[in-house]
């Protein structure tokens, strides 16, 4: 069964950092490009940052860029975004999701809460 | 970056069409996508490349472009079928833009 599962949110002060893991299963983790999508509390979707299959090339949103890192571990099957200087915007749920095909986004994740407040 | 504009709400009656919009310059050369998301789930696809229908997907919902405009039309709209749509497009390379999200209502 295909799964990515999202962790490491929580509470940050604002100016702070956190990193967000996104673990795959159940595919070829190092054949997809993935992506970070975030929804802030009653809003709608922002694409973040989106990663090549082998992590050379990376793309991110004007409102994260010089903030926010995405990157992959292939051997660890894993998907991750540093997040730095965090602002009380920042505060969404952040999904990771990828395409195997159909040029959307197939497949998400649960989600993981990250809030940005002192 | 460029917008997706969409109306912020679509109300339908059981068994009627729902049409959602979504316009946007670059739509004339990019694919459009369609989720839709219920409360507390993440997004669904539901339309891919203008008008593909994933498997699974009921065969009421339908897409079509034109232009620099993208319609999400729902036939025979159910209960189960009130959510949120968000429409889609590539803005340059692999960076993405969505539209606001549409709230359908099913009256």
């Amino acid at each position: 069964e295909v799964q990515l599962v999202e962790s490491g949110g929580g509470l940050v002060q604002p100016g702070g950092s956190l990193r967000l893991s996104c673990a795959a299963s159940g595919f070829t983790f190092s054949s997809y490009a993935m992506s970070w999508v975030r929804q802030a509390p009653g809003k709608g979707l922002e694409w973040v940052s989106s990663i090549n299959y082998s992590g050379g090339t990376t793309y991110h949103a004007d409102s994260v860029k010089g903030r926010f890192t995405i990157s992959r571990d292939n051997s660890k099957n894993t998907l991750y975004l540093q997040m730095n200087s965090l602002r009380a915007e920042d505060t969404a749920i952040y999904y990771c999701s990828y395409s195997y095909g159909s040029g959307a986004f197939d497949i998400w994740g649960q989600g993981t809460m990250v809030t940005v407040s002192s | 970056s460029y917008e997706l504009t969409q109306p912020p709400s679509v109300s339908v009656s059981p068994g009627q069409t729902a049409r959602i919009t979504c316009s946007g310059d670059a739509l004339s050369k990019q694919y459009t996508y369609w989720y839709q998301q219920k409360p507390g789930q993440a997004p669904m696809v539901v339309i891919y490349k203008d008008i593909e229908r994933p498997s699974g997907i009921p065969e009421r919902f339908s897409g079509s472009s034109s232009g620099t405009s993208a319609t999400l039309t729902i036939n025979g709209v159910q209960a189960e079928d009130e959510a949120d749509y968000y429409c889609q497009s590539a803005d340059s390379g692999a960076t993405w833009v969505f539209g606001g999200g549409t709230k359908l209502t099913v009256l």
